[in-house]
């Protein structure tokens, strides 16, 4: 099974600055990794898939990078609303799994 | 807009079983595969269970294989999951989600989850 591996479990930034959250694959994984946002009390959102490719609705600010085993979202100007938790998830081969998560808090 | 809706979930003890629905709408749902992902008390999400379109091909992961049972009704865009022989660490937030991909899935839309406890 492929493990997945998130880092920092959390992270503290301001309003208004760039940040980048990591993932690892323990294998590779081509492309085929998506990332979620979670907010508290709330469903997780999808954000990326593909490594890249930004789901429906999700604003330009958020931009997934990566292939292979390392991968990186990116969050530019973040916002108050974007601090949540976030996770990303393989989808190469069955089990698919998540990583533990980033929590994203405010500085 | 897409909407899923689940519901079913309860206080159930060690042992015991538990039936859990959501129902669709906003897309054409025979279109979509659908899965069941858990989120225990705290802590990450974990992938349960997937039904294909068609109903014809199903997956589980290994800590409830044998236990829990995925189902779909397309005519009333309804997916359920039967959960037997439930366990402590079976208790969880449960959310159904649309899955995209083409063998292996990643979750566009989601419920807001049913609240499974299993306690005595």
């Amino acid at each position: 099974e492929i493990v997945m591996t998130q880092s920092p479990a959390t992270l503290s930034v301001s309003p208004g600055e760039r940040t980048t959250l990591s993932c690892r694959a323990s294998q590779s994984i081509s492309s085929n990794l998506a990332w979620y946002q979670q907010k508290p009390g709330q469903a997780p959102r999808l954000l990326i898939y593909s490594a890249s490719a930004r789901a429906t609705g999700v604003p330009a600010r958020f931009s997934g990078s990566g292939f292979g085993t390392e991968f990186t979202l990116t969050i530019n100007s973040l916002q108050a609303e974007d601090f949540a938790i976030y996770y990303c998830q393989h989808y190469n081969n069955w089990p698919v799994h998540f990583g533990q998560g980033t929590k994203l808090e405010i500085k | 807009e897409v909407q899923l809706l689940e519901s079913g979930g309860g206080l159930v003890q060690p042992g015991g079983s538990l039936r859990l629905s959501c129902t669709a709408s906003g897309f054409t749902f025979s279109n979509y595969a659908m899965t069941w992902v858990r989120q225990a008390p705290g802590k990450g999400l974990e992938w349960v269970s997937v039904i294909i379109a068609t109903a014809s091909s199903t997956n589980y992961a290994d800590s409830v294989k044998g236990r829990f049972t995925i189902s779909r009704d397309n005519s009333q865009s309804k997916v359920s999951l039967q959960m037997n022989d439930l366990r402590a660490e079976d208790t969880a937030v449960y959310y159904c989600a649309r899955t995209r991909g083409s063998v292996v899935y990643y979750f566009d839309s989601w419920g807001q989850g049913t609240l499974v406890t299993v306690s005595s």
